[in-house]
């Protein structure tokens, strides 16, 4: 069964360091989200993506934060300046199509510590 | 409290009995789903519930959704081992751009052998 994938699976980074944050998603989807989940704490929503632009953001995604999609099959998360509350899990996800009743795929998540 | 909060927290049962786990919302929905989290993993989808069905079945599992209470529950019949994880409802909510998934805070369950 097709996956997301996300790489690396752990990034240790200074504060202050820019990180990129990378996602696969499944060939065929549309959509493309980005979640943080802060050690024991709820996922939380940050970025939705389709047709190359966002499409809806948290508060949390502040001017600190970027997607791309660089090409056809990479979605990057990047974080300009990192902060130490910004260490926490990053999960990608992708859902294949304009009806919202599709369900979402997750990846295994990026461990982002900060230093 | 916020949008998708779950009860109870955390579950223990003996391997067998079966699991039940709510989780109320505060806006209208599309949608609600449920998603199961093994630790350090990311979510797997379980089940999607429509707003105009009330109950929903697959395998051992069963969701019901109540719409004019805005909650929802998961049943986890005849529970495993393997059954121990997070368990997270999770809505969509239209944000006038598009959709966003509102996560709860979870319930922990766990299955004793």
């Amino acid at each position: 069964e097709p996956e997301v994938t996300q790489t690396p699976s752990h990034q240790v980074t200074q504060m202050g360091q820019e990180v990129i944050l990378r996602c696969v998603p499944i060939s065929n989807h549309l959509y493309f989200y980005w979640y943080r989940q802060i050690l024991g704490q709820k996922v939380e929503f940050l970025v939705s993506f389709y047709n190359n632009e966002i499409s809806e953001k948290s508060e949390i995604f502040d001017d600190q934060f970027s997607v791309e999609r660089p090409d056809g099959s990479n979605f990057t998360l990047k974080i300009r300046s990192t902060k130490l509350e910004d260490s926490a899990m990053y999960f990608c996800a992708s859902r294949s199509g304009t009806d919202s009743n599709q369900p979402q795929h997750f990846g295994d998540g990026t461990r982002l510590s900060i230093l | 409290s916020q949008q998708g909060e779950e009860d109870p927290q955390a579950l223990s049962i003996q391997e067998g009995e079966n699991a039940t786990m709510n989780c109320s919302y505060k806006t209208s929905i599309n949608n609600l789903q449920w998603y199961r989290q093994n630790s350090g993993r990311g979510l797997v989808h379980l089940i999607l519930i429509r707003s105009n069905e009330r109950e929903k079945h697959s395998g051992r599992l069963r969701v019901t959704l109540d719409t004019s209470k805005k909650s929802s529950s998961l049943l986890i019949t005849a529970s495993r081992a393997a059954d121990t994880a997070s368990y997270f409802c999770a809505t969509d909510v239209f944000g006038g751009g598009g959709f966003k998934t509102i996560f709860g805070a979870g319930t922990r369950l766990f299955v004793k052998a």
